[in-house]
């Protein structure tokens, strides 16, 4: 069964400074998707950014970017010029590729961030 | 559009007793999900429907039930309910299988069962 780790609970970060989420996973598959959700205090669920393995190329979405380590199993997230509207929880998930109906979409525990002013 | 709307935002329940959540959305997305998520941990996929009409369990379905009659609506019914099943509910939609695309999740409900 595939497993999500991150390793950081809580973390906090001076506005305008970069930050970096850690992920780690386990699995024996090759083909898979990666993802960095965000929560914010509304609780609602948004997509950050997604990574697809068999990609080499490290997916990047405005001040959103992740380091893809594939033979490592590690997906972080570097978030810079943090803004104060960065604040939430941020999931990072895994999906099989062969799993097309989410059976195995599976997240990790979260990790709050904080933008201090 | 209003993207995935849920109802009701918050609700206290009595130990046996049932409710339906609401979800409902507007893009014409076939796929929709039920995610449940409890304190300080990720989501954990209830049901999921891929059409009207075709609905398959999650990786933690016991104590409720799903209905997919419409494209845009995916009831969940809750049946007896337990203090296990305090949690907040998640309704999301996507236009493709879970992963390939991104999902678009409604505001949740908060749901205690004391």
């Amino acid at each position: 069964a595939q497993t999500v780790t991150q390793s950081q609970p809580e973390m906090s970060v001076q506005e305008a400074e970069t930050v970096t989420l850690s992920c780690t996973y386990d699995t024996s598959e090759n083909n898979y998707y990666l993802f960095w959700y965000k929560q914010p205090p509304s609780r609602q669920m948004i997509l950050v950014i997604r990574q697809e393995a068999y990609k080499q190329q490290n997916a990047t979405e405005n001040r959103f970017s992740v380091n893809f380590q594939k033979a490592a199993k590690s997906f972080s997230l570097k978030i810079s010029d943090s803004q104060l509207g960065d604040t939430a929880m941020y999931f990072c998930a895994f999906m099989k590729q062969r799993d097309n109906y989410g059976q195995n979409f599976v997240f990790g525990p979260g990790t709050r961030l904080s933008v201090l002013p | 559009n209003a993207g995935v709307t849920q109802t009701p935002k918050f609700r206290i329940l009595k130990i046996g007793q049932s409710m339906t959540l609401q979800c409902a959305q507007d893009m014409n997305h076939n796929y929709m999900y039920w995610y449940r998520q409890d304190p300080g941990m990720g989501l954990k996929l209830i049901y999921y429907s891929v059409g009207a009409g075709i609905t398959d369990k999650g990786e933690v379905p016991n104590g409720y039930n799903v209905s997919r009659s419409t494209t845009e609506d995916f009831p969940l019914r809750l049946e007896l309910a337990a203090p296990s099943q305090t949690s907040v509910y998640f309704c999301a939609s996507s236009t493709y299988p879970q992963g390939i695309r991104e999902q678009y999740f409604g505001p949740g409900t908060r749901l205690t069962v004391t």
